[in-house]
């Protein structure tokens, strides 16, 4: 089966700086990827997605970049904001599953 | 506007009284997934329907049930809650096919006394 790992449980970052959260996933098959965003008390919220026909994608303010090689996915976020505290999660899916497998998440704290 | 909606946000049953929740979603999606979130834990995928076909995870025990009577609505039913069933309770939707984001409630806390 598939396990997903986040590379650090805390991340603290100067407000203005780039973040990126990391994750690794096991399962060479894995071909869809998902970054979540969950404030306290709420539920996560879709940040972005990327397929493994890509190796970057970008929204506003944050990029995914996926190594299918080494099986490594990355959250970079830019400028970041106090509003950006909150835990990451990715996740990851294989082919037609409609499950996803979540890794264990990033608390992000942004000082002031 | 809020497309996955959870009720209620706070739920509060003692040992062993049955309980309920409810999520509702305006997305017409196919799929409807419950989790179990415990404090600083990742979601914990319990079961979701696709349409009227129900899915249980492996290890989801048999104290957790489901239904989900039309496209709209699907309910948890815990029918005898322990101390360990206290958790965030979250429900998510999809498109159904592979490869698609899922989009979340923001969940029921539930509280076992």
């Amino acid at each position: 089966g598939e396990s997903v790992g986040l590379h650090l449980p805390t991340l603290s970052v100067q407000e203005g700086d780039n973040s990126i959260i990391n994750c690794a996933y096991s399962n060479s098959a894995s071909d869809y990827f998902i970054w979540y965003k969950q404030e306290s008390g709420k539920g996560p919220q879709f940040i972005i997605d990327i397929r493994s026909n890509m190796d970057k994608r970008q929204g506003q303010r944050v990029t995914v970049l996926l190594n299918k090689t080494v099986k490594h996915l990355s959250l970079q976020i830019a400028a970041t904001q106090p509003g950006d505290s909150a835990v990451y999660f990715c996740a990851v899916a294989s082919g037609s599953a409609r499950q996803l497998t979540f890794g264990s998440g990033t608390q992000l704290t942004v000082l002031p | 506007d809020a497309m996955v909606i959870q009720n209620p946000r706070y739920q509060v049953t003692q040992f062993g009284k049955p309980v309920t929740l409810s999520c509702s979603q305006t997305l017409n999606h196919n799929v409807m997934y419950w989790y179990q979130q415990k404090s600083s834990q990742a979601p914990k995928l319990l079961f979701h329907y696709y349409d009227k076909d129900f899915n249980n995870e492996a290890d989801t025990p048999d104290n957790f049930q489901s239904r989900r009577p039309n496209t709209s609505f699907c309910f948890l039913d815990i029918r005898s809650p322990g101390l360990g069933d206290a958790a965030m309770y979250l429900c998510a939707t999809s498109k159904g096919t592979g490869g698609q984001p899922q989009h979340f409630g923001d969940g029921t806390r539930l509280s076992i006394l």
